[in-house]
């Protein structure tokens, strides 16, 4: 079985202030990596996501993840935050061989203060 | 726009009653999914659907079912053997069985 553990649930930041959000997989054989936003008031979406090559990948908003294999880790990371970054924010995993089956962390919150 | 679209956005249902939750996509997804979203614990699959009249349980599939007669639609019927039901609702669809979800609004679901 798949599961994803995401470390804080809940993280109060002020604006310029940088960021990292951790997040553990598990599963027994590759994966795709994924981290969804939901904004205030929007519908979840994509922020960015990994499926193979270069382990440090950058989305949209100036977020970037690091896949490290070897910690099962996927932890996202942004140098300055924003007030509009205030959001909650979903690591998920899909097992390259469990097609169909998206697991999803807890979610964390941000809160950006201005 | 390309895009899923959910209804009803809120619906309040007494306890014994089925309720039907629509989801249409025209994003020529074949792959398609229903979550649930309870606060503090991320979004738990219910049910997923990678082809038309095809369909499989996911981790909470219990008092819930589902149909998928069509590509674009897949509807989710909360049945009143689901014990608790009250919860936000969440239909995505992907283009590949591994690839990105996109996601609808959502529907709230209160049972009163």
């Amino acid at each position: 079985a798949q599961s994803v553990s995401q470390h804080n649930h809940h993280v109060i930041l002020s604006e310029a202030a940088s960021l990292e959000l951790g997040c553990n997989y598990s599963y027994g054989g590759t994966v795709n990596l994924f981290w969804y936003v939901q904004y205030p008031g929007q519908h979840l979406q994509l922020l960015l996501k990994y499926f193979s090559g270069d382990p440090l990948v950058k989305g949209i908003k100036g977020f970037e993840a690091e896949f490290i294999k070897s910690k099962f880790s996927f932890n996202l990371r942004k140098p300055s935050v924003q007030w509009s970054d205030t959001a909650e924010y979903f690591c998920a995993v899909t097992g390259r061989t469990n097609a169909g089956k998206s697991t999803f962390g807890d979610g964390t919150t941000l809160t950006v203060k201005p | 726009d390309g895009g899923i679209t959910q209804s009803p956005k809120y619906l309040f249902r007494k306890e014994g009653q089925n309720v039907t939750l629509s989801c249409e996509q025209n994003l020529n997804h074949d792959a398609m999914y229903w979550y649930r979203q309870d606060p503090g614990q991320g979004l738990r699959l219910i049910y997923y659907s990678q082809i038309v009249n095809d369909f499989q349980k996911g981790d909470i599939a219990e008092g819930y079912s589902v149909s998928r007669e069509k590509k674009e639609s897949f509807p989710l019927t909360v049945t009143s053997a689901q014990k608790n039901p009250t919860a936000f609702y969440l239909c995505a669809s992907s283009l590949a069985p591994t690839g990105e979800l996109f996601f609808g609004e959502g529907s709230r679901l209160t049972v009163l």
